[in-house]
C-alpha cells in the first residue's frame, strides 16, 4: 500500500513565523502534490512537482513556495505566516502517467494549521 | 480543460436509505473520473475509479457509480447508507496528458438515525 505521512497532524504557529510542513511518500512516486482545504471551497491546488527539483505553481500559490530535494519528500513552506493561511493542508502524491489519464491520487492524512 | 460540479453541498439521509450523490463533469478528451470519501480529520481515500473498462463501477463499502457519457455525469449511490458512511465525498476528473486532477467542491454526507 501505498503510504503518505505528513510530519504533523495539528500545528499553531504565530503570525509573520516561518512554516514548514513536511511531506513524504514510500512507493517511489514521480508526482507530489500541495492542496489547502477549506469549507466551501473544496481542495485547491497550491503546488505540485513531477520530479526532484521541479516545480509547478497550482491555482493559488501566493504566499507559498515549496522544496523537493528528494524523490521521496515534497516541503510546503509559509515565509511568513498569515490568519488567513489557517486552514487544513493535504499532501498527494501519485505515479508520472505520461499519456494517459488514470491519474489516482494517493493522501496524507493532513496537516490542520492554526496561525494566531 | 476539465471541470466537476457536485450538486448539493450537503446531503441528508436516514439510516438504510439510499444514497445518491451528484457528480457532472466537463471534460475536452475521454474522462477517467474518481470518487474519494474523506472522514471527519483525515486525508482523502480512494473510494473508486473510472478508467473505461466497464461503465458501472464497484468501490469500497458497497459504493457504486455509473458513468453516462450522454448526460457527462458520474453519481455515486449506496442501496443502504450506514452511520460509518456520514463523510464528505469528492469527485474528481482527469484528462488528457495533463497529471492533474480537477475536484468537486464536495458533498458532505449526514446519516441519521
Amino acid at each position: 500500500d501505498v503510504k503518505v505521512t505528513q510530519s504533523s497532524r495539528y500545528l499553531v504557529k504565530r503570525t509573520g513565523e516561518k512554516v514548514f510542513l513536511e511531506c513524504v511518500q514510500d512507493m517511489d512516486h514521480e508526482n507530489m502534490f500541495w492542496y489547502r482545504q477549506d469549507p466551501g471551497l473544496g481542495l485547491r491546488l497550491i503546488y505540485f512537482s513531477y520530479d526532484v527539483k521541479m516545480k509547478e505553481k497550482g491555482d493559488i500559490p501566493e504566499g507559498y513556495s515549496v522544496s523537493r530535494e528528494k524523490k521521496e519528500r515534497f516541503s510546503l513552506i509559509l515565509e511568513s505566516a498569515s490568519t488567513n493561511q489557517t486552514s487544513m493542508y493535504l499532501c498527494a502524491s501519485s505515479l508520472l502517467n505520461v499519456g494517459g489519464r488514470d491519474n489516482e491520487q494517493f493522501f496524507g492524512p493532513g496537516t490542520r494549521l492554526t496561525v494566531l | 480543460a476539465q471541470s466537476v460540479t457536485q450538486l448539493g453541498s450537503h446531503v441528508s439521509v436516514s439510516e438504510g436509505a439510499l444514497v445518491l450523490l451528484r457528480c457532472n463533469y466537463s471534460s475536452s478528451v475521454p474522462p477517467y473520473l474518481f470518487w474519494y470519501v474523506q472522514y471527519p480529520n483525515q486525508g482523502l481515500q480512494l473510494l473508486l475509479k473510472y478508467t473505461s473498462a466497464a461503465t458501472l463501477v464497484k468501490g469500497i463499502n458497497g459504493f457504486e457509480a455509473e458513468f453516462k457519457k450522454s448526460e457527462t455525469s458520474f453519481h455515486l449511490t449506496k442501496p443502504s447508507a450506514h452511520m460509518s458512511d456520514a463523510a464528505e465525498y469528492f469527485c474528481a476528473v482527469s484528462g488528457g496528458s495533463n497529471y492533474k486532477l480537477t475536484f468537486g467542491k464536495g458533498t458532505l454526507l449526514t446519516v441519521n438515525p
